[in-house]
């Protein structure tokens, strides 16, 4: 069975620091996608990345940053230079597979982050 | 990108009562949307897999005669939470799959939140 943890429960930092966002999972299968999700008090889930299993290739989108390290099964999130608005809950999620219509995503327990100005 | 929509977004009902959630994909054909729930401070959780035409999987747990879903079309999923309790009191999140290619993309609803009195 897959499974996706999120170890930190909560982190708080101050405006301008950088944020590491920490996901673990576990699949037997060795086709997969692993994704990070953003939720704002709002509720409304904020697609942000999706990643498969044969691409390790670190990513960068403006102040976000991916290190995807299949050795140990770590799909990490940076925030760099951490502002107000990117307070929010942020899931990790793992969806075995590559096609078809079995898609469905195991997400992990979700990390809520505080920037506080 | 493509747009998933649900109606209502919140909803207050009586204990007991029947209530009915729609989830629509609004510019694409959806064969496969799926149910999430998700409790205050908590992760998603799928509660059922529902394929047009056809049943609906649900996960182990969830109650099938409870949580009626109905795919009538590529475009409109509904789940209906019947003689509901106020333990159902949840925020339920909607997806649906688009196929573009080869690759399936999954868009979310932004989310119906129920609370039951």
């Amino acid at each position: 069975a897959q499974k996706v943890t999120q170890a930190q429960t909560e982190i708080s930092v101050v405006e301008k620091e950088d944020v590491t966002l920490d996901c673990v999972y576990e699949t037997r299968d060795t086709t997969y996608y692993l994704f990070w999700y953003k939720q704002p008090p709002s509720g409304e889930l904020v697609f942000l990345i999706r990643r498969n299993s044969f691409d390790e290739q670190n990513e960068i989108s403006g102040r976000y940053s991916w290190n995807f390290q299949k050795s140990t099964s770590s799909f990490n999130f940076t925030i760099t230079a951490s502002q107000v608005v990117d307070s929010a809950v942020y899931f990790c999620a793992l969806s075995e597979g590559f096609s078809g219509s079995n898609y469905k995503l195991t997400f992990g327990k979700g990390t809520l982050l505080t920037v506080n100005p | 990108g493509a747009v998933v929509s649900q109606h209502p977004s919140w909803v207050i009902c009586k204990s007991g009562t029947s209530v009915k959630i729609e989830c629509r994909s609004l510019d694409f054909q959806a064969t496969t949307m799926f149910w999430y729930r998700q409790f205050p401070k908590q992760s998603l959780m799928l509660m059922a897999t529902s394929n047009e035409g056809s049943k609906a999987t649900y996960e182990q747990g969830v109650e099938k005669d409870k949580f009626l879903i109905n795919h009538a079309s590529l475009t409109l999923s509904t789940l209906t939470v019947t003689s509901a309790h106020p333990e159902d009191s949840s925020f339920y999140i909607c997806s649906a799959n688009s196929r573009d290619g080869g690759a399936v993309e999954q868009y979310f609803g932004p989310g119906t939140r129920l609370t039951v009195t």
